[in-house]
């Protein structure tokens, strides 16, 4: 069975950094472009980030380009997401996401599964 | 405000059969495929439609997608309580490049 555990969040200030985690099983983590998506407190959802199975393509919201850095360990088979110079309006549940296909391109793929998520919440 | 444009409610009655469509443009819908998520109250989101129109396994065949041009729609036929949740599409933004989500359809049966 394939699992997504997400870990890292928490209460931070703005300017801050966090480092999320999501630990993988279940599945050859490193045949598998992976996302992170998040969901503001009542909100809709909105992709963060792609990372292409070998790590050697990046793709980020405008929202968090420059800020935040995906990055994945094959060895270990866990995704990361380093967030720096945190804002307000970064507070949300984030979830990490498996593209549901391996050897086709990441914009014909589909998210599947996805974690339970981590909340990141920022306020002074 | 959201790339792609979905109605904010939907309802029907247990039975009845509902749509809820997707709106996007020639640099998204126009030029990708469509996925659709589902999320219960208090859950992560889930694979619903991918593809515009395919079912992963364990999806029942009530639910089905559609696309046309740069709108999507998808179906709910057989309307059920437990499909009380909301629906989000999805599709690839080849301008942004990157994934861009409907702001979601809360969907209610009544």
């Amino acid at each position: 069975e394939v699992q997504l555990l997400e870990s890292g969040g928490g209460l931070e200030q703005p300017g801050g950094s966090l480092r999320l985690s999501c630990a993988t099983s279940g599945f050859t983590f490193s045949n598998y472009d992976m996302n992170w998506v998040r969901q503001a407190p009542g909100k809709g959802l909105e992709w963060v980030s792609v990372i292409s199975a070998s790590g050697g393509t990046t793709y980020y919201a405008d929202s968090v380009k420059g800020r935040f850095t995906i990055s994945r360990d094959n060895s270990k088979n866990t995704l990361y997401l380093q967030m720096n110079s945190l804002r307000v309006e970064d507070t949300a549940v984030y979830y990490c996401a498996k593209d549901q296909r391996t050897g086709i391109m990441t914009k014909n793929n589909c998210f599947d599964p996805w974690g339970q998520g981590t909340l990141v919440t920022v306020s002074s | 405000q959201s790339v792609l444009t979905q109605p904010p409610s939907a309802s029907g009655t247990p039975g009845q059969r509902v749509t809820i469509s997707c709106s996007g443009s020639s640099s998204t819908i126009g030029s990708n495929i469509v996925n659709w998520y589902q999320q219960l109250p208090g859950t992560a989101p889930k694979l619903l439609i991918y593809s515009n129109n395919q079912r992963p396994s364990g999806v029942p065949d009530r639910f089905s997608g559609s696309k046309s041009g740069t709108s999507a729609s998808l179906a709910i036929s057989g309307l059920q309580s437990e499909d009380e949740a909301d629906y989000y599409c999805a599709a690839w933004d080849d301008s942004l490049n990157g994934w861009v989500f409907g702001g979601g359809t809360k969907l209610t049966v009544l």
